[in-house]
């Protein structure tokens, strides 16, 4: 199976700074990364994705990184705004299952 | 377009009534998903259906029924809930490998 976890609960940062939010997983069949932004009262947004093939992937103002030696992942968001707060899930799946297993999620907290 | 929408936004029932969640999505994906999340927690998966088919059935009661009338819709039956069933209820589509899944708002679910 697979088990995944986030290495802390909540993460304070102020406007303007870049945050990063690590994952850690333990299957190292696992071939698929997502992150996902959880607002109050909504479901999850899909935010990046990366594929075991890759270390790094870039959208706008978000990284993602992937270290498969040591099964790690990480979010980085560039340039934190206030709109960014939410609760973040890093969620793997392995090719051939359907099944996403989540992390424990991470509230990203952004004071001005 | 990367819409998956519910109805109901709420829910309040009692235990002994039956209602319905319903599910739509357009963008064409043959996966469609229901999760159960509480509260401060990672969504768990309770049912898939690949090419309208349920494929994975993550053990939920049977008081929890899915049903997939066509590709792009899919409903929850309710029957008999019990309290500790309140929670929101998501809704996600993907392509048939399971990857890049996109989550709905959800159906805030409250059993008296």
């Amino acid at each position: 199976g697979e088990s995944v976890g986030l290495h802390l609960p909540t993460l304070s940062v102020q406007e303007g700074d870049n945050s990063i939010i690590n994952c850690a997983y333990s299957n190292s069949a696992s071939d698929y990364f997502i992150w996902y932004k959880q607002e109050s009262g909504k479901g999850p947004q899909f935010i990046i994705d990366i594929r075991s093939n890759m270390d790094k992937r870039q959208g706008q103002r978000v990284t993602v990184l992937l270290n498969k030696t040591v099964k790690h992942l990480s979010l980085q968001i560039a340039a934190t705004q206030p709109g960014d707060s939410a609760v973040y899930f890093c969620a793997v799946l392995m090719t051939g299952f359907q099944k996403l297993v989540f992390g424990t999620g991470t509230r990203l907290l952004v004071s001005p | 377009d990367t819409e998956v929408t519910q109805t109901p936004k709420h829910l309040v029932m009692g235990m002994t009534n039956k209602k319905s969640l319903k599910c739509e999505q357009h963008m064409g994906h043959r996966a469609m998903y229901w999760y159960k999340q509480k509260a401060k927690k990672p969504p768990e998966l309770m049912f898939v259906y690949s090419y309208e088919k349920l494929s994975i059935n993550e053990s939920v009661p049977s008081r929890f029924s899915p049903e997939c009338p066509n590709s792009s819709l899919l409903n929850l039956h309710l029957h008999a809930l019990q309290p500790e069933d309140s929670a929101l209820y998501l809704c996600a589509s993907s392509p048939p490998n399971g990857e890049t899944q996109y989550f709905g708002p959800g159906t805030r679910l409250l059993v008296l």
